[in-house]
């Protein structure tokens, strides 16, 4: 059974860096029927996409992130990263990572169980 | 880009059924037969529900169904269940491997 686990700080300062790893467990990340994604929740709020990477290190990312998100693979842990720079108060949100199927774009079939991420001094 | 169109809020009582819109345009709904409906509970991960616009993954009751008709989809759940109050959300591919989610529906269960 595959499984995602996501790790990092759960609280960052303004202004500076979000980073956070997402393990895939019970498969394998380099397989090419598979996108892997960040989705990020707001407390309270709606889900948004944030970016997808396949293992390959073709990436994608929302345009409102874009100039401060960073999407990385690392086949030989079998994990993928998240990097957010100046992050702001609005930041904060529950952080999920996902498998996203490569021919049904938009269909994440699996995610882990979400960390949430404060921002604050 | 803004989030898809979703009622903030539906209703149903046991037993009847309920349908959740999800309203875009050309370039997203519209434009492709990529649309996924997920389902949370409070704290819970989000859980997929239909993909591609109508396919229901095997673990999936055959109560929830989905459809498009041009910049719209929608989400049907029929015999409403207790356990079926959450949150609904959707979700579409918007070209150049980009996505793009709705925000988000209470159900209540009545």
């Amino acid at each position: 059974q595959l499984q995602l686990q996501e790790s990092g700080p759960g609280l960052v300062k303004p202004s500076e860096t979000l980073s956070l790893t997402c393990t895939v467990s019970g498969g394998s990340i380099s397989s090419s029927s598979y996108y892997w994604g960040w989705i990020r929740q707001p407390p309270g709020k709606g889900l948004e996409w944030i970016g997808s990477i396949y293992y390959s290190g073709s990436i994608s990312y929302t345009p409102s992130l874009r100039s401060r998100v960073t999407i990385s693979v690392d086949t030989s842990t079998n994990q993928f990263s998240l990097k957010l720079t100046s992050v702001t108060a609005a930041d904060t949100a529950v952080y999920y990572c996902a498998r996203v199927a490569r021919y049904s774009a938009s269909t994440f079939d699996y995610w882990g169980q979400g960390t949430l991420v404060t921002v604050s001094s | 880009q803004s989030a898809l169109t979703q009622p903030r809020s539906v209703s149903g009582s046991p037993g009847q059924s309920v349908t959740i819109s999800c309203t875009g345009t050309s370039s997203d709904v519209g434009g492709y037969n990529y649309v996924s409906w997920y389902q949370q509970h409070p704290d819970k991960a989000p859980k997929l529900m239909i993909y591609d616009v109508a396919k229901r993954p095997s673990e999936v009751p055959d109560r929830f169904s989905g459809s498009k008709s041009g910049n719209a989809a929608s989400l049907t759940i029929s015999g409403l269940q207790v356990e079926d109050e959450a949150d609904y959300y959707c979700c579409s591919y918007v070209g150049s491997y980009t996505l793009l989610f709705g925000g988000g529906t209470k159900l209540t269960v009545l």
